[in-house]
């Protein structure tokens, strides 16, 4: 069975630490590996990650994948209280040419403290 | 561009009866997603279309529910009758091959099955 798996579930710093979310994944057909941001509302596009050890930057965020051992993670250095959300993992599967056919992980759930 | 539009943002209904939410995806988009997110289970896949065809309705629980896209800028979940194990957020998501990210996520609706 296809599935993403992320850790921690649930992580609660102080503002000015820098932290490092998990995403393992197995499966069959893949694609490409995506980071989204979800606050209150829709999930929101971070990063996605076709091929292994190229780093993604977007300001003081960036993350990388493991194609070999089906890893990913996402940094986050000197967090800010915005940064709170959850932070969800999915895999895109190659799977007839679609566009969006994505397995989602639970989410890390972020909490930045003052 | 106004992004995925989906309504009601919450509805509130007893067991037993029928709940339609609705879907505008991003025009130009020619692939429309209907995810539902719960805390138990995350964000699942419930069906996809490409170019207003249903390509995969695996994820639909069972035959309670129903989607529909009649037309490029217009789609439709049903749920007929309702049950409480239902409540939880629908997500309406569009993409495109020639689009930067996979999946846009409009803001979802709360359902709440009383």
């Amino acid at each position: 069975e296809d599935k993403v798996v992320q850790s921690p579930l649930s992580l609660v710093v102080h503002e000015g630490d820098t932290v490092t979310l998990n995403c393992s994944y197995e499966v069959t057909n893949f694609r490409s590996l995506l980071w989204y941001k979800q606050e209150k509302k829709a999930p929101t596009f971070l990063f996605m990650l076709t091929s292994s050890g190229i780093e993604k930057k977007s300001g003081r965020l960036s993350s990388i994948l493991d194609k070999k051992e089906l890893f990913s993670i996402l940094n986050i250095t000197a967090t800010q209280t915005g940064d709170s959300a959850v932070y969800l993992c999915a895999v895109e599967m190659n799977y007839g040419g679609s566009q969006g056919n994505l397995i989602f992980g639970k989410g890390t759930k972020l909490s930045v403290k003052p | 561009d106004a992004g995925v539009i989906q309504s009601p943002r919450h509805e509130v209904t007893e067991m037993g009866q029928e709940v339609t939410l609705r879907c505008k995806p991003i025009s130009g988009h020619d692939y429309l997603f209907w995810y539902r997110q719960t805390m138990m289970r995350g964000l699942e896949l419930l069906i996809y279309f490409n170019n207003n065809v249903p390509i995969d309705d695996s994820g639909m629980p069972e035959d309670r529910f129903s989607a529909k896209m009649p037309n490029a800028s217009f789609s439709t979940l049903k749920i007929q009758p309702s049950e409480p194990r239902d409540s939880a957020v629908y997500f309406c998501a569009s993409s495109s091959v020639w689009s930067d990210s996979p999946l846009h996520f409009g803001n979802g609706t709360r359902l709440t099955v009383t």
